[in-house]
């Protein structure tokens, strides 16, 4: 099994502050995405990073894939309440058919 | 937009009951896949489905765990002799090929809670 790991598992921060979530392997993955889930809803795809090394901006959040396609982050500048929520990382196993998420990290924007 | 459907929303069961879950997928998406999360946790993969064939089974899918796409359209999962070990945010999610970058859409789940 291919695990994500994600850090940190809770984030609670001010409107304005800047952060940066992370996701980790030991297994190399042709692609990672990430998601955000609010509660009582399932996840909704983010960005999907494919290229060693890629950077991808959507808005404020700005994702990186590691040069090694092992690892990834995800930066949010400026966040805003409205960022609130889970994030997760994904990405495929070996079989191709199963998409293995990592625990998420929990974030509290507050105003 | 019709997105992905589950029904029912939440369903509260006494343990030792069987309960059934219902997923509507997009409707020209031929993928269909059965998630299971819990409180502070990430999704974890229980099945899937290309069109009527199940094609992966996670090891947390016991034999208590049944799964059904008849003619490849909704999907139905099913919980025999239910445990409170079982409750759980039961979701579902679908997509339209397996492309390299496949992107999967969620359902809003079903809310399980055994007493």
């Amino acid at each position: 099994t291919q695990l994500l790991e994600q850090s940190p598992q809770f984030l609670s921060i001010q409107e304005g502050e800047n952060l940066t979530v992370y996701c980790n392997s030991s297994s190399v993955f042709s692609s990672l995405q990430w998601y955000r889930q609010e509660p009582g809803e399932g996840p909704v795809l983010l960005v999907t990073v494919v290229t060693g090394g890629e950077v991808k901006k959507l808005k404020r959040l700005t994702f990186q894939f590691g040069d090694a396609r092992k690892d990834s982050s995800l930066h949010i500048t400026a966040a805003q309440p409205g960022d609130t929520g889970l994030y997760l990382c994904a990405g495929y196993s070996n079989s191709g058919y199963a998409l293995n998420f990592g625990k998420g990290t929990s974030l509290l924007v507050t105003p | 937009d019709t997105g992905v459907s589950q029904n029912p929303r939440h369903k509260i069961t006494k343990r030792g009951q069987n309960v059934t879950f219902r997923c509507d997928p997009i409707s020209e998406h031929n993928r269909l896949y059965w998630y299971r999360q819990t409180l502070g946790q990430g999704p974890e993969f229980l099945t899937y489905f290309q069109n009527e064939a199940q094609l992966e089974k996670s090891r947390l899918l016991s034999d208590r765990f049944s799964a059904e796409r008849p003619k490849g359209s909704f999907s139905t999962l099913e919980i025999q002799r239910t445990e409170q070990g079982d409750s759980a945010m039961y979701l579902c999610a679908s997509s339209l090929d397996r492309a390299t970058n496949e992107k999967l859409f969620f359902g809003s789940g079903t809310q399980l809670s055994v007493l």
